[in-house]
């Protein structure tokens, strides 16, 4: 009964360097969302995916990039890590758009 | 301006002390408002969803109610282990809003 899988849970980078977040569904939704928590912020989008095939942009895209790469499976890059984008992300599913989204436990992502 | 503010912060309960969590919204088109727990370390929780004006859902010690303008998360009697954030989220057409929550914590 794992539900929503990320990997790594801890990553630390250096300024520049590039990282990719895994995300891993077992629950056949279809919209998976990748989110950044900040103290202060509350979560915020960074892309989501509506359906397998389909990417579009949350509140704070930029620096960021996303692959669909199956129905399952929603992984975030990172091309050209920077201090700012130090953070604890998080992934969630739902079936559609609208219904209740379902989180993993967050990477906790520091770039010094 | 879509927005969701919650209230209070932080609330610290003695064990058995009800009380009531508070989300207020400003969007345009609500589809739905749902609230989470989130202990710490971990992610979100769902807990409940509300989907219209009068609508209540019950679990365990937890009650959602939702008006036009606000959702309010009731906690009778709570214990210790209730202690974690709550988060609500708003839906409206093309995306979810969250508010940045409220810490609970419950002393024995």
């Amino acid at each position: 009964n794992a539900g929503v899988t990320q990997t790594p849970k801890f990553q630390v980078l250096k300024t520049g360097q590039s990282m990719t977040l895994q995300c891993a569904q077992d629950m056949n939704h279809n919209s998976m969302y990748w989110y950044r928590q900040d103290p202060g912020m509350g979560l915020r989008l960074i892309y989501y995916s509506a359906s397998e095939g389909t990417t579009d942009k949350g509140e704070v895209p930029n620096g960021y990039n996303v692959s669909r790469l199956n129905k399952r499976e929603f992984s975030l890059r990172l091309e050209s890590a920077a201090p700012s984008q130090t953070s604890v992300y998080f992934c969630a599913s739902s079936e559609t758009l609208d219904q209740p989204q379902h989180f993993g436990d967050g990477t906790r992502l520091s770039i010094l | 301006e879509d927005q969701v503010t919650q209230s209070p912060e932080a609330l610290r309960l003695q064990e058995g002390e009800s009380s009531s969590l508070n989300c207020s919204y400003t969007v345009s088109g609500l589809r739905g408002l749902f609230w989470y727990r989130q202990d710490p370390g971990k992610g979100p929780e769902f807990l409940f969803t509300l989907y219209s004006a009068g609508e209540e859902k019950e679990k365990e010690r937890l009650k959602a109610t939702l008006t036009k303008k606000e959702s309010f998360l009731h906690i009778t009697a709570p214990k210790p282990e209730d202690s974690a954030t709550y988060l609500c989220a708003v839906q409206a057409p093309g995306k979810l809003i969250f508010g940045q929550g409220t810490t609970l914590q419950v002393k024995p």
